[in-house]
């Protein structure tokens, strides 16, 4: 089975450009999660889907960060106009969107703001 | 508000040790608890899970039990290897919303 794919795996833009990262969840699965995580941190939640829907994006900074997931399987997650602090690992999860079950990670896209 | 709270680290310990890496939570209702592993270069995996009270998950030697009565689910191995060098994550799932909440993470060093 393959896993969560995202994509690019690193980038470096400056501060105010912007940038989009990818992800295709694992086939099947409805709920879909975008996290931050900082240098020595853990997963910061930015924003979930269930389906096309979005459940939760309470800590998504909104007036920068913006996610879409068309037809309920990929997603796109935007940053516009870039700040150094939005320097971090990006990471794509998905899980069936049943009880109790865990989440599957991507391998993250480390993006550096400079 | 629903959140979790991990040992602080970095945790150094010598090959064979006892490892204990604490874990508590608040939450509402009946959340799921897991315990995530990020190797260096590697993404997250999950490593052991348990969905009610008093179950235990396990998982390559490692266990953590769910007590409701102290809202905690410490991680414990009886004899750590240098390949459990990692950072580990404690996470709780909501019951509901199925919202993923991580703790801070602990760093573990494992020395021959």
């Amino acid at each position: 089975e393959a896993g969560v794919a995202q994509s690019p795996r690193y980038k470096i833009i400056e501060k105010r450009q912007s940038v989009a990262f990818w992800c295709n969840p694992i086939s099947g699965h409805a709920t879909l999660y975008w996290y931050q995580q900082i240098l020595g941190q853990g997963p910061k939640l930015l924003i979930q889907f269930q389906n096309n829907g979005v459940v939760d994006d309470s800590q998504l900074p909104k007036d920068r960060f913006s996610a879409e997931r068309l037809k309920g399987v990929d997603s796109t997650l935007k940053i516009q106009p870039a700040k150094l602090e939005d320097s971090a690992v990006y990471l794509c999860a998905s899980s069936t969107g049943q009880e109790n079950t865990e989440a599957f990670f991507g391998q993250g896209t480390r993006l550096t703001v400079v | 508000g629903n959140s979790v709270t991990q040992m602080e680290g970095p945790v150094t310990l010598s090959e064979e040790a006892f490892l204990t890496i604490n874990c508590t939570y608040t939450a509402t209702g009946y959340p799921s608890l897991f315990w995530y592993v990020q190797y260096p270069g590697e993404g997250l995996q999950l490593l052991l899970k348990a969905t009610k009270a008093d179950d235990k998950g396990s998982n390559k030697g490692f266990e953590a039990t769910y007590r409701k009565e102290t809202t905690s689910f410490h991680l414990e191995k009886g004899s750590v290897q240098v390949s459990d060098s990692a950072v580990y994550f404690c996470a709780l799932k909501f019951q509901g919303a199925q919202k993923l909440v991580f703790g801070q993470g602990t760093r573990l060093t494992i020395n021959p």
